[in-house]
């Protein structure tokens, strides 16, 4: 049982380097979600889609960018890391519509020196 | 925006000891979820509570809704070392489709 996988697990970028967020969830669920995990600030959300096709900001969309790619596959991309985006990520989805209890990823933990 | 707030930031209790963290939304909410992140690992749901005023007990975990909606708590009775962790509440601030989470309470528990 795979659940909800991202990668890569760790990733050190030098800042204007750009990369790819990966997150495959086999759930079938309909919702994802990416958040973000810094000290002292609890989860953040940085876009969700709630259904294939669709994606919509969160709290903290500034210098990324998303894509549905296909029901199981839910991508983030940062154009231009830059050090205040060195965070842990976390993916998640959620099956069903409406509330529901959300699966994570075990995380993808990024440095940008 | 909504914001959702959670006190204390940080408790560490000796083992057998109870322990309480509080949850308060800025707006109402439909639902609250309640999710438990064990260091260096990814949230994990606990439970869902949906109606106002309502009370679920896991063993030894106690969830609590508030009348308003605003509000919630997770009481926890003799902690045990596998406690130890931070405990997040999370709700949807209007589309059920969208979760914020609170700012989380870290627990230590010593023996």
């Amino acid at each position: 049982n795979a659940g909800v996988t991202q990668t890569p697990k760790f990733q050190v970028l030098k800042t204007g380097q750009s990369m790819t967020l990966q997150c495959a969830q086999d759930m079938n669920h309909n919702s994802m979600y990416w958040y973000r995990q810094d000290p002292g600030m609890g989860l953040r959300l940085i876009y969700y889609s709630a259904s294939e096709g669709t994606t919509d900001k969160g709290e903290v969309p500034n210098g990324y960018n998303v894509s549905r790619l296909n029901k199981r596959e839910f991508s983030l991309r940062l154009e231009s890391a830059a050090p205040s985006q060195t965070s842990v990520y976390f993916c998640a989805s959620k099956g069903g519509w409406g509330a529901g209890e959300l699966f994570f990823g075990e995380g993808s933990r990024l440095t940008v020196l | 925006g909504q914001q959702v707030m959670q006190i204390p930031q940080y408790q560490h209790v000796q083992e057998g000891e109870d322990f309480t963290t509080y949850c308060n939304s800025s707006t109402t909410l439909s639902n609250i979820q309640w999710y438990k992140q064990r260091p260096g690992g990814h949230p994990v749901f606990l439970i869902q509570l949906v109606k106002s005023g309502e009370v679920k007990k896991q063993k030894r975990l106690t969830f609590q809704f508030g009348e308003a909606k605003k509000n919630s708590s997770l009481h926890i009775t003799a902690t045990q070392t596998t406690d130890v962790g931070t405990y997040f509440c999370a709700g949807p601030p209007g589309t059920a489709s969208k979760l914020t989470f609170g700012t989380g309470t870290r627990l230590q528990v010593t023996l």
